[in-house]
C-alpha cells in the first residue's frame, strides 16, 4: 500500500451537491492530516487540518478521520463550481516529512 | 497572516544561466521547505531547512543549491539547469520542521528552461 492514496478522478458532482473525497493511509502516517486545495497553475492551499478521530467542520468543509479505518475524507457540502480544483491528501509519521497523496481532481458541474 | 511569498513569479533562463528564486515569511516560522511540482503531480520534496540549517536533502542534484540566510529568507540558487527542471518550484514554512506542523505554501515560481 502506497503511504497515502486518493482516487486521481476527475470526481464529477452536480452543483449544490455535496462532494467527498477520500484517501487512505499506512501504518507508518499516523500522525497528522491536512487538506489543501490547489487551482490549476497555482500553489497548495490549506482547507483543513486534523489530528484527531471524529469530524472537523469549518463552513461548508468537514474533514473526517478514522484511524482504526486508515481513511480520512473531506465533504465539501452545497457545492459550488469555484470548487473545482484538485484536492491534495497530505499526512506524515510522527517526526518525519510530510507525504502527499496525488491529488484528486474535483470538477463542480454547473 | 500566513503569507509567504515568492520572487520571481515567472522565470525563463537558457541551460548556462545562473539565476535565484527567493521565499520570505514574516510569520515567526523555523522550517522551511522547498518542492518542486510537475503539472499533474504533486508536490515533490526538494530541501527542508530547520532553525537555518539544511535538515534534509533529498536527493537533488547539485545545480540546484538552498540558502538560508536568515530566518525569514530562503533562497534557491539555480545553475546549469535541463529542460526537464521546468515546473513550478514550491516555498513553504511551518512552524517546526514535521508532519504534525501545517505548511503553508506561497504562490511558486513558474519556471521554464530553454
Amino acid at each position: 500500500q502506497k503511504e497515502v492514496e486518493q482516487n486521481s478522478g476527475p470526481l464529477s458532482v452536480p452543483e449544490g451537491a455535496i462532494a467527498s473525497l477520500n484517501c487512505t493511509y499506512s501504518d507508518r502516517v499516523s500522525q497528522s492530516f491536512f487538506w489543501y486545495r490547489q487551482y490549476s497553475g497555482k500553489s497548495p492551499e490549506l482547507i483543513m487540518s486534523i489530528y484527531s478521530n471524529g469530524d472537523k467542520e469549518d463552513g461548508r468543509f468537514t474533514a473526517q478521520l478514522n484511524k482504526a479505518s486508515q481513511y480520512v475524507s473531506l465533504l465539501i457540502r452545497d457545492s459550488q463550481p469555484s470548487d473545482s480544483a484538485t484536492y491534495l491528501c497530505a499526512g506524515g509519521p510522527p517526526d518525519d516529512k510530510i507525504i502527499f497523496g496525488k491529488g484528486t481532481r474535483l470538477h463542480i458541474l454547473p | 497572516d500566513t503569507e509567504v511569498t515568492q520572487t520571481p513569479k515567472h522565470l525563463v533562463m537558457g541551460m548556462t544561466n545562473k539565476k535565484s528564486l527567493k521565499c520570505e515569511q514574516h510569520m515567526g516560522h523555523r522550517a522551511m521547505y522547498w518542492y518542486k511540482q510537475k503539472a499533474k503531480k504533486p508536490p515533490e520534496l526538494m530541501f527542508v531547512y530547520s532553525y537555518e540549517k539544511l535538515s534534509i536533502n533529498e536527493s537533488v542534484p547539485s545545480r540546484f543549491s538552498p540558502e538560508c540566510p536568515n530566518s525569514s529568507l530562503l533562497n534557491l540558487h539555480l545553475h546549469a539547469l535541463q529542460p526537464e527542471d521546468s515546473a513550478l518550484y514550491l516555498c513553504a514554512s511551518s512552524h517546526r520542521e514535521g508532519s504534525t506542523d501545517t505548511q503553508y505554501f506561497g504562490p511558486g515560481t513558474r519556471l521554464t528552461v530553454l
